[in-house]
């Protein structure tokens, strides 16, 4: 167990849906990262925050976006899915930005958009 | 652009050694990670380079040839739980951002 929490676990909704995933970081940590995994793909980032604060952004679509709570949870919003959008949802946390950086993943969330 | 080269499938017998390779072409670079992963389930850290060299972690060690641009993973006394796949990650800014590599899934028989 990595300490990172995400939910829901699994997902299954219909094209042109919007859906929100949520992560909690381990305890401390400052840093959310979100990744996608297709099956046909690895891993691909798509954005970084850090104490509430967007820092680094990858291939993330128009239609994703996501944000940094206050209290460090972050959520994932997927709109207008599509069927090229099911695939697992990473969330993984670090301390901060720079030293090792070594990410904590959580179990992810199964997207099946239908 | 980001280039990670890992070969996509290895297999290997119990308790032999197996190294899984990794070369990479990045516009930055601020250390490398490797991490493994079993289908379905979430990635785990097992190194972290960032200085040339060897770093030993019990029957896992991973090596980094930064001029080279290559790293590799090695696997000692293979088990069968060791059947995952193996990512290889490039930390390309120093705010944290990474590119991972499509894994090298590894198979241990018997």
């Amino acid at each position: 167990d990595s300490g990172v929490t995400q939910t829901p676990k699994h997902l299954i909704t219909a094209t042109g849906q919007r859906v929100t995933l949520r992560c909690s970081p381990r305890s401390g940590d400052l840093s959310v990262y979100w990744y996608q995994q297709s099956l046909d793909q690895g891993l691909q980032f798509l954005i970084q925050y850090y104490n509430g604060e967007e820092r680094a952004k990858g291939n993330i679509l128009e239609r994703f976006s996501a944000q940094q709570f206050p209290d460090l949870h972050s959520e994932l919003n997927l709109s207008s899915l599509e069927l090229g959008d099911s695939a697992l949802y990473f969330c993984a946390s670090s301390p901060r930005p720079g030293s090792t950086d070594t990410q904590y993943f959580g179990p992810g969330t199964r997207l099946t958009v239908l | 652009g980001q280039n990670i080269d890992q070969p996509t499938e290895m297999t290997a017998t119990e308790g032999a050694i197996v190294q899984i390779n990794c070369t990479y072409q990045t516009s930055g670079f601020n250390g490398l990670f490797w991490y493994q992963q079993h289908a379905g389930e979430a990635p785990t850290f097992l190194s972290y380079n960032v200085l040339d060299g060897l770093e030993e972690k019990g029957r896992f060690s991973s090596f980094l040839s930064r001029s080279k641009g290559y790293s590799y993973l090695l696997l000692k006394e293979l088990q069968m739980k060791d059947s995952a796949s193996y990512l290889c990650a490039v930390k390309v800014t120093n705010a944290g951002k990474s590119t991972f590599g499509d894994g090298t899934t590894l198979t241990v028989k018997p």
